[in-house]
């Protein structure tokens, strides 16, 4: 089946320790990205990546990290979180950036404490 | 620049037409258009192209308006299952997508 997987759902963590959320796709996609979620906000964009080892901030990239060393993961780090990070985060990948709609991920909700 | 999205908020009954918009003050490349229903992840419904077509997926469609920048999606003939958060995402180029606050729609029997 063709999905795009985060890891963990859930997670509680308290202020300054690392973490990493993962995320993965199996449809060869070239494009993904990484969005957080608040209310009233809507959807903004953390990170992106055009390709392997190619990536690019987004709107609201301070305190996350990114890398891309496979095509098919992107994994999102938060090198010391802080509350102001807890939020429902998205990962999305799509074959392209031109013309095509994004496949998200079921969503991670992080909580800092 | 995040796109404007209007209404905030629609309630509808079943049968009944709705038209949300979104708003840009940049030149578009493209518009996309997601459904979120709550606690899911949102749904890719379609996208729009600089040009002005305008597409259809069954009783939604959408249209593009580049010269205004402005694109607007309509829900015709409303159905329980359409309720959840409409999101417009707008592309200046290729490459960074941009969202809207989202529109919430909800449709009663």
């Amino acid at each position: 089946e063709a999905q795009v997987t985060q890891n963990p759902r859930y997670l509680i963590t308290v202020t300054g320790k690392k973490l990493t959320v993962t995320c993965s796709q199996n449809m060869n996609h070239e494009y993904m990205s990484w969005y957080r979620q608040d209310p009233g906000l809507g959807l903004r964009q953390i990170y992106y990546s055009m390709n392997v080892e190619v990536t690019d901030k987004g709107d609201v990239p301070e305190g996350y990290k990114v890398s891309r060393k496979e095509k098919r993961n992107f994994p999102l780090i938060l090198e010391s979180p802080s509350p102001n990070q807890t939020s429902l985060y998205f990962c999305a990948s799509s074959p392209g950036t031109s013309g095509i709609g994004q496949y998200f991920g079921p969503g991670t909700r992080l909580t800092v404490t | 620049q995040q796109p404007v999205q209007s209404p905030q908020a629609v309630i509808l009954r079943e049968g009944e037409d709705a038209v949300i918009n979104c708003s840009s003050s940049k030149a578009l490349y493209s518009v996309h258009w997601y459904r979120q229903k709550h606690g899911e992840a949102p749904v890719f419904l379609m996208i729009l192209l600089k040009g002005g077509e305008q597409k259809g997926h069954e009783k939604i469609s959408a249209s593009f308006n580049e010269k205004k920048q402005q694109s607007s999606l309509y829900l015709t003939a409303s159905q329980l299952s359409y309720s959840g958060t409409y999101f417009c995402g707008t592309q200046k180029d290729a490459d960074k997508l941009i969202f809207g606050t989202g529109t919430r729609l909800q449709v009663f029997p």
